[in-house]
């Protein structure tokens, strides 16, 4: 149990464009779900909190007109690059909250190369 | 500003022996801990977890300890095996929005 997907697994794009990411919990529902962002070899910085039929909660420092978040299910929530650069490139990690006991439990990522 | 942090950044132990990778806290209203296991590529894969109500839970061959006085957690791993070879992250919850603030990281290398 507690299985979270995203799609894609890998993306490559071009400089400018959007690219949407994918977050699904497959077997429980989430009303809360995260986005996590990971450059290589360091630890994981959250983004944003997304609450499921509300906006989505941005941390400091992280453009909320670029990383577009929408949780429109219980099950779905989904991150959109927009315009995409070089520097935008990184390891995208969603994670879903079980209600039951507040574990998140974490997709196993979407790695992004703009270029 | 307020943190978690780990006190090795890499460890490396013999197949079958224990291993013992601990991690700093100094949010003291932080009340619920994780440990994530990474592998290469991968997200984080849930190990165990504990509140703060707790000062030791145990799983199968993993075990955590919460020292409150200190702000010290740790996790054991029994009978470290191959498979364990990964970057294990402490995590704590930071607020009641539920969000975590995650530790640097040990990378751990089990040799044969």
């Amino acid at each position: 149990g507690a299985v979270v997907s995203q799609h894609p697994s890998r993306v490559i794009c071009k400089s400018g464009t959007s690219v949407k990411i994918e977050c699904r919990s497959l077997d429980f529902q989430a009303t809360t779900m995260f986005w996590y962002r990971q450059f290589p070899k360091q630890s994981l910085m959250l983004m944003a909190t997304s609450n499921e039929g509300s906006k989505a909660t941005y941390e400091q420092g992280v453009e909320k007109d670029k990383f577009l978040i929408n949780h429109a299910s219980l099950t779905l929530s989904t991150l959109t690059v927009t315009s995409a650069h070089p520097e935008d490139s990184s390891f995208y990690i969603c994670s879903a909250r079980f209600s039951r006991t507040d574990t998140q439990y974490f997709g196993p990522g979407t790695r992004l190369t703009v270029l | 500003g307020e943190s978690v942090g780990l006190h090795l950044p890499t460890l490396s132990v013999q197949e079958g022996d224990n291993s013992i990778i601990n991690c700093a806290y100094s949010n003291s209203a932080s009340d619920y801990f994780i440990w994530y296991k990474q592998e290469s590529g991968k997200g984080p894969q849930f190990i165990i977890d504990i509140r703060s109500n707790m000062d030791k839970r145990q799983g199968q061959r993993v075990t955590v300890l919460l020292n409150k006085t200190v702000k010290h957690l740790s996790l054991q791993i029994a009978a470290t095996q191959p498979g364990d070879s990964a970057v294990y992250f402490c995590a704590e919850n930071v607020n009641s929005g539920y969000a975590l603030n995650f530790g640097k990281g040990t990378s751990l290398l089990v040799t044969p």
